[in-house]
């Protein structure tokens, strides 16, 4: 049973540029959560998806977009990067976004590195 | 604002002895509390939870304790291996406007077990 999947595990941008980060939910799940986790911070929530729609979003500009697809894997784009953006970006998946205990399975992230 | 702090950034403690890591809330409407723990090169991995209703919540090695009242949990781990070494998040899980629950992290305490 593979869990969640990221992919590439490593990238290197400049200012200006746009990324596209993937991710595969773990198998059963049909919630994908991403999230940002700067050095020596917590994972910060930027948006969730589930039924290929945009369900809630934390607090990132429209730099930040994403997209779900009928089987339910996702990816997020980031446009116009900057340095600010460098980070490790974490994708998570659950089997429901209502459910209250909420646990989420996270796929080992992507490192991004804008220079 | 941080809604979950864990203001111990680190923590150093002999094998075989108690590992006390704590964490305190402001919002009184989180549902759930969640421990993860991350190696590095890794994503965050579930140890354990307690409902909001609960006041204490045991998995092995792993107790947790919450305290509604001073907004405080904490995570137990006895006895402490050299394998519990790792990077420990708290989490809360509160529901959106949109019905949908989402995860607010603290920072993190780095947890050393020395052997």
């Amino acid at each position: 049973d593979a869990g969640v999947t990221q992919s590439p595990t490593h990238l290197i941008k400049t200012r200006g540029q746009q990324v596209t980060l993937r991710c595969s939910p773990k198998s059963g799940h049909d919630t994908v959560s991403w999230y940002q986790q700067a050095l020596g911070q917590g994972p910060q929530f930027i948006f969730q998806y589930y039924e290929e729609e945009e369900r809630q979003r934390g607090n990132f500009p429209d730099r930040f977009s994403g997209h779900q697809f009928p089987n339910y894997s996702s990816e997020l784009n980031v446009n116009a990067l900057l340095l600010g953006d460098s980070a490790l970006y974490l994708c998570a998946s659950s089997p429901s976004p209502t459910e209250a205990r909420n646990e989420q399975f996270f796929g080992p992230g992507t490192r991004l590195t804008v220079l | 604002d941080q809604q979950v702090k864990q203001n111990s950034p680190s923590l150093s403690v002999q094998e075989g002895r108690i590992s006390i890591l704590n964490c305190d809330y402001t919002n009184s409407m989180f549902d759930y509390f969640l421990w993860y723990k991350k190696y590095p090169a890794e994503g965050p991995t579930f140890l354990i939870s307690i409902s909001s209703i609960k006041d204490k919540n045991e998995d092995g090695r792993f107790t947790v304790f919450l305290n509604k009242s001073a907004k405080h949990l904490s995570l137990h781990i006895v006895p402490s291996q050299p394998g519990d070494s790792a990077v420990y998040f708290c989490a809360a899980s509160g529901r959106s406007g949109a019905g949908s629950y989402q995860l607010t992290f603290g920072k993190g305490t780095k947890l050393s077990v020395i052997p």
